[in-house]
């Protein structure tokens, strides 16, 4: 049973516009989430978090926005860019699990120019 | 530079044979994660360290993976007796602590058994 769903495997969008990752997860317990970023051949790459405690983190053009009753999040990237194509992975951990973060299986976004 | 280094980059072993993976976290960090990643999929969680000791294992799939940090730094995770099914890419990751932070991850060691 995967607690941490993305349902995409993949998205394309244009230069300039936004990019919009979904995740779901079923675990009440998480209370923190983050996005990763990957490129091919390399480890995940830290983007962006949010605690449980707020519905909203932005930081430049990305932003996540957490919806706890729907337990639903969602990162956004306004506007795209070509070097955003990569690989995005959704994580949520709980405090009183020593911070292990299970991940969902990954959305390959493509930003054509 | 300054982030997770893993080694080696890549592995290949023929089935039955013993690996190790090595795992130098980022100077300073407290928490060491491992992970196992299969193609098209999320990293899976192995086990986690805080310093040396080692405070989850739930995730190992087997007796023959063992993981170690005996010195609260660099850490190995060991294969025995390799199955073909053990073939992945294997993530170590560290974070400054272990809760509401996010991990740094190495660029991981590709395992291949033949």
């Amino acid at each position: 049973d995967q607690q941490v769903k993305q349902n995409s495997p993949s998205l394309s969008v244009q230069e300039g516009r936004i990019s919009i990752l979904n995740c779901d997860y079923t675990n009440s317990m998480f209370d923190y989430f983050l996005w990763y970023k990957k490129y091919p051949a390399e480890g995940p790459t830290f983007l962006i978090s949010i605690s449980s405690i707020k519905d909203k983190n932005e930081d430049g053009r990305f932003t996540v926005f957490l919806n706890k009753s729907a337990k639903h999040l969602s990162l956004h990237i306004v506007p795209s860019q070509p070097g955003d194509s990569a690989v995005y992975f959704c994580a949520a951990s709980a405090n009183t699990n020593a911070g292990k973060s299970t991940f969902g299986d990954g959305t390959t976004l493509t930003v054509k120019p | 530079g300054a982030g997770v280094s893993q080694s080696p980059r890549y592995k290949v072993a023929k089935r039955g044979q013993d690996v190790a993976l090595r795992c130098d976290p980022i100077s300073g960090h407290v928490s060491l994660f491992w992970y196992q990643q299969a193609l098209g999929q999320g990293p899976e969680f192995l086990t986690y360290f805080q310093n040396e000791a080692q405070l989850d294992k739930s995730g190992l799939p087997s007796d023959r993976f063992f993981a170690e940090r005996p010195e609260g730094s660099v850490s190995t995770l060991k294969i025995q007796r390799t199955q073909q099914e053990d073939s992945a890419v294997y993530l170590c990751a560290s974070s400054l602590h272990s809760v509401n932070q996010p991990q740094h991850f190495g660029d991981g060691t590709r395992l291949s058994i033949l």
